[in-house]
């Protein structure tokens, strides 16, 4: 079983500038993925972006990374130059998307 | 479009009554999920079909039951609604390849008084 721990309810940040949510994850598997999806107010669940474990290097789509750490079962995602849509809940995931708690952002203009 | 279809969007329904959710999708996906979630609990897994014709329970599979009636669908159904079934429910599809993320549908918002 994967379990997934996001530690950070809330998070803001200012316009423009750079915001990381935190995802800690447990798992006995070897080959496994992550992701992270975003929710709107519109209730979508949006993929952001996702990891595959066997690969040394962090994804990266556009403004959105991630900090891949392995050995310590960390995957936190970072969001450069914060936009104004980027305002939503992000939840991280795993194999059959056994989802953390979500942390909600909040982008001050 | 192409994806996952949910309906109801929204559904009010007393204490006691039954109903049945729908989910369709038409990606040609094999596995299918059913997910709720509540303030607070993030998305919780109620029950799963990794292909046509098999459905396994998930996290908090009590008072649900649910068909993969095809390979396109795939519904979840109260037999006696309770309050505590008050919640946004999602149905989620992927392809075989795990490499891929799931899709999701809009949700229903299921109200129980």
């Amino acid at each position: 079983a994967q379990t997934v721990t996001q530690s950070q309810p809330e998070m803001s940040v200012q316009e423009a500038e750079t915001v990381t949510l935190s995802c800690t994850y447990d798992t006995s598997e070897s080959d496994y993925y992550l992701f992270w999806y975003k929710q709107p107010p519109s209730r979508q669940m949006i993929l952001v972006i996702r990891q595959e474990a066997y690969k040394q290097q962090n994804a990266t789509e556009n403004r959105f990374s991630v900090n891949f750490q392995k050995a310590a079962k960390s995957f936190s995602l970072k969001i450069s130059d914060s936009q104004l849509g980027d305002a939503a809940m992000y939840f991280c995931g795993g194999r059959k998307l056994t989802f953390g708690t979500g942390t909600r952002l909040t982008i001050i203009p | 479009n192409a994806g996952v279809t949910q309906t109801p969007k929204f559904q009010v329904l007393k204490t006691g009554q039954s109903m049945t959710l729908q989910c369709a999708q038409d990606m040609n996906h094999n596995s299918m999920y059913w997910y709720r979630q509540d303030p607070g609990m993030g998305l919780r897994l109620i029950y799963y079909s990794a292909s046509e014709g098999t459905t396994d329970k998930g996290e908090v599979p009590n008072g649900y039951n649910v068909s993969r009636l095809n390979k396109r669908e795939f519904s979840l159904r109260l037999e006696s609604a309770a309050p505590s079934q008050t919640s946004v429910y999602f149905c989620a599809s992927r392809e075989l390849d795990r490499a891929y993320g799931y899709t999701f549908g809009s949700g229903t918002r299921l109200t129980v008084v």
